[in-house]
């Protein structure tokens, strides 16, 4: 079993759409990270989050450290949002080694 | 403008040559990362510095080198023993501390491919 499990893997809505992506981790952590991959394979940082919640614009990530889980929710959700998102795990020893999801492609159709 | 930069986007090998990735930061991070990512997997860590001249392996560093002579330049020498070197290389950097973990900073990426 991967240390840090994400679901779904794959998931297509329509443009408007509440989107939620989940990720359940195994390790203790000193933070999570929420990552957006475009096609193109770059690789940017939303989020890196220890406790609570944190808000950019529609993106929205949540962490509940006792049951061990995070969510990324995208509001009003659009085409230029399709992307793979990524959490990663950062131990807390060895904290500067992530340990990755496996992404989940979401498409948004308009 | 600070950034990440990786270079060449796409590059072809012929198998058996050795091959060097190329990645300058200049955010003036201690530490950077090379990860290596297949379809359908999560980014893996090959390599990773958190300061210049010292560098230690990841989760796959097996046929695989490093340096780290310059703090903006993390390059990273794919050897013929890398059993796939296929794949989309990504380095990172991110500021360094030994109690704390902190956002990384990914390049655009390399597409290797070997035939």
């Amino acid at each position: 079993k991967n240390e840090v499990e994400q679901s779904p893997q794959n998931l297509t809505a329509q443009e408007g759409e509440f989107i939620t992506i989940n990720c359940s981790y195994s390790v203790g952590i000193s933070a999570l990270h929420w990552l957006q991959q475009h096609p193109g394979g770059g690789i940017v940082s939303l989020f890196m989050l220890s406790s609570g919640k944190k808000k950019h614009g529609r993106l929205i990530a949540t962490i509940n450290i006792q049951e061990k889980h995070s969510s990324l929710h995208i509001t009003a959700s659009h085409p230029r949002d399709s992307a793979v998102y990524i959490c990663a795990a950062a131990r807390i020893q060895g904290a500067q080694k992530l340990v990755f999801g496996q992404g989940t492609r979401l498409t948004i159709n308009p | 403008d600070g950034g990440i930069t990786q270079s060449p986007k796409y590059l072809f090998r012929k198998e058996g040559q050795n091959v060097t990735l190329s990645c300058e930061q200049n955010l003036n991070h201690d530490a950077m990362y090379w990860y290596r990512q297949d379809p359908g997997q999560g980014l893996r860590l090959i390599y990773y510095s958190q300061i210049v001249n010292d560098f230690q392996k990841g989760d796959i560093a097996e046929g695989y080198s490093v340096s780290r002579e310059k703090k903006e330049s993390f390059p990273l020498t794919v050897t013929s023993a890398q059993k796939n070197p296929t794949a989309f290389y990504l380095c990172a950097s991110s500021p360094s501390h030994p109690s704390g973990s902190y956002e990384q900073y990914f390049g655009p990426g390399t597409r290797l491919t070997v035939t």
